[in-house]
């Protein structure tokens, strides 16, 4: 069965130290993954994508991910973290169908220590 | 450009009652999609769409009807509101296959 796991409920780190969350997925096809973030109230913002080509991704706000396939695994880091990354991560995969579905993760909930 | 708006931002109904949740896109996108989120449960799909009049579900279907006349809009429909359908409802769309998501900012619904 396709599924994502975020094996890190809550996750709290000191402002200015490296983060790193991680994601599993199980999917039977080429995954296309994506890491989502969600401050309290919002709704969900992309922080970055994979497709296919360079494993190492970049995006927004000095986040990046790597994909390994051989670990089946998608996880996200930032080599500083800033107060203002308090939030709710969540990882999803989709696929090469048609319809685009995304499965997520239950998502990890990052709290930052002045 | 606004992107994906929702209305209302809450509601409170009672059990029984019947409602709809509001979404649209200017984005010229042709798939949309309503999710649920429930703590500690991630986003579960309700229903999608891949054009003006296609429709179907998704993994959690059971309560709710959706429609699409037109790319811009896509309503989710409540129509006997129990408790279990208490959440925080997000609806998406995106330009088509193998692309990202843009998310609305939500409504949260409470059914007591």
């Amino acid at each position: 069965a396709q599924s994502v796991t975020q094996p890190d409920i809550h996750i709290t780190v000191s402002e200015g130290a490296s983060l790193e969350l991680r994601c599993n997925y199980s999917y039977g096809a080429t995954p296309y993954l994506f890491w989502y973030v969600q401050s309290p109230g919002q709704g969900l913002q992309l922080l970055l994508k994979y497709f296919s080509g360079d494993t190492l991704v970049q995006g927004i706000k000095g986040f990046e991910a790597e994909f390994k396939r051989s670990q089946s695994s998608f996880n996200l880091r930032k080599p500083s973290v800033h107060w203002s990354d308090a939030a709710e991560y969540f990882c999803a995969v989709g696929g090469s169908g048609a319809t685009n579905k995304l499965i997520f993760g239950t998502g990890t909930l990052l709290a930052v220590q002045p | 450009n606004a992107g994906v708006t929702q209305t209302p931002k809450f509601r409170i109904l009672k059990i029984g009652q019947s409602m709809t949740l509001q979404c649209a896109q200017d984005m010229n996108h042709n798939y949309m999609y309503w999710y649920r989120q429930d703590p500690g449960m991630g986003l579960k799909l309700i229903y999608y769409s891949v054009g003006a009049g296609i429709t179907d579900k998704g993994e959690v279907p059971n309560g709710y009807n959706v429609s699409r006349s037109t790319t811009e809009d896509f309503p989710l429909r409540l129509e006997l509101a129990a408790p279990s359908q208490t959440s925080v409802y997000f609806c998406a769309s995106s330009r088509g296959a193998v692309t990202e998501q843009y998310f609305g900012p939500g409504t949260r619904l409470t059914v007591t």
